[in-house]
């Protein structure tokens, strides 16, 4: 069964350095997200691609924060500089359309020291 | 602004008790509701949205418009149960997807 995949599974860096997560949604999927979830709160939406084009990017904090699907295909989350506050579990999803079920990846948990 | 609540963090509850887990929202206009389910070391996983009007793993869930809620409701509940669940609700569109902040449930034997 085809299944979202997602690396690195762990990342610690420290503060003010770059860093970056990659998706790999199942193949056929248009619609990719990002997430992120802090420790004890529910997910919540950074980014939202249909194919290659952002559809909502209102919660991205685009000072530090990029994001790219240059393919349609896999994307790419990007932290640059990364602060304390950005430790939390960094969840991708893609759905067939933006309507259809959204299957999860295993998450990137993400330290900053 | 789009807001999901789910006032309980933890309901613990024995096997073979009914189970109810609370869900709030706030949203203008007619959005489409989920609950989501996280068992331990496993991916967070659609349960089931309320247009399907399906019932999964023995769970239902009845969206009320006038008190604005989408209660996650079983019977008799068991111990694989025991999970962490997200109520979340989108725009008609299937955008724009706004999660609670969960409610782990314990089932004990």
């Amino acid at each position: 069964e085809a299944e979202v995949a997602q690396s690195p599974r762990y990342k610690i860096t420290e503060k003010s350095q770059a860093v970056a997560f990659w998706c790999d949604p199942i193949s056929g999927h248009a619609t990719l997200y990002w997430y992120r979830q802090i420790l004890g709160q529910g997910p919540e939406l950074l980014v939202q691609f249909q194919d290659e084009s952002v559809v909502d990017d209102s919660q991205l904090p685009k000072d530090r924060f990029s994001a790219e699907r240059l393919k349609g295909v896999d994307s790419t989350l990007k932290i640059q500089p990364a602060e304390l506050g950005d430790s939390a579990m960094y969840l991708c999803a893609s759905s067939r359309t933006g309507r259809e079920t959204q299957y999860f990846g295993p998450g990137t948990r993400l330290l900053v020291l | 602004a789009q807001r999901v609540t789910q006032p309980e963090k933890l309901l613990s509850v024995f096997k073979g008790a009914p189970v109810e887990l609370k869900c709030n929202y706030s949203y203008s206009g007619s959005p489409e509701l989920f609950w989501y389910v996280q068992y331990s070391r496993q991916r967070l996983q659609l349960l089931l949205r309320h247009i399907s009007r399906e019932s999964i793993k023995g769970f239902t869930a009845d969206l009320n418009k006038g008190e604005t809620s989408f209660h996650l409701k079983k019977p008799f509940a068991q111990e694989e149960d025991s999970a962490m669940y997200y109520c979340a609700l989108s725009d008609n569109a299937g955008n724009m997807l706004t999660f609670g902040g969960g409610t782990r449930l314990m089932v004990k034997p």
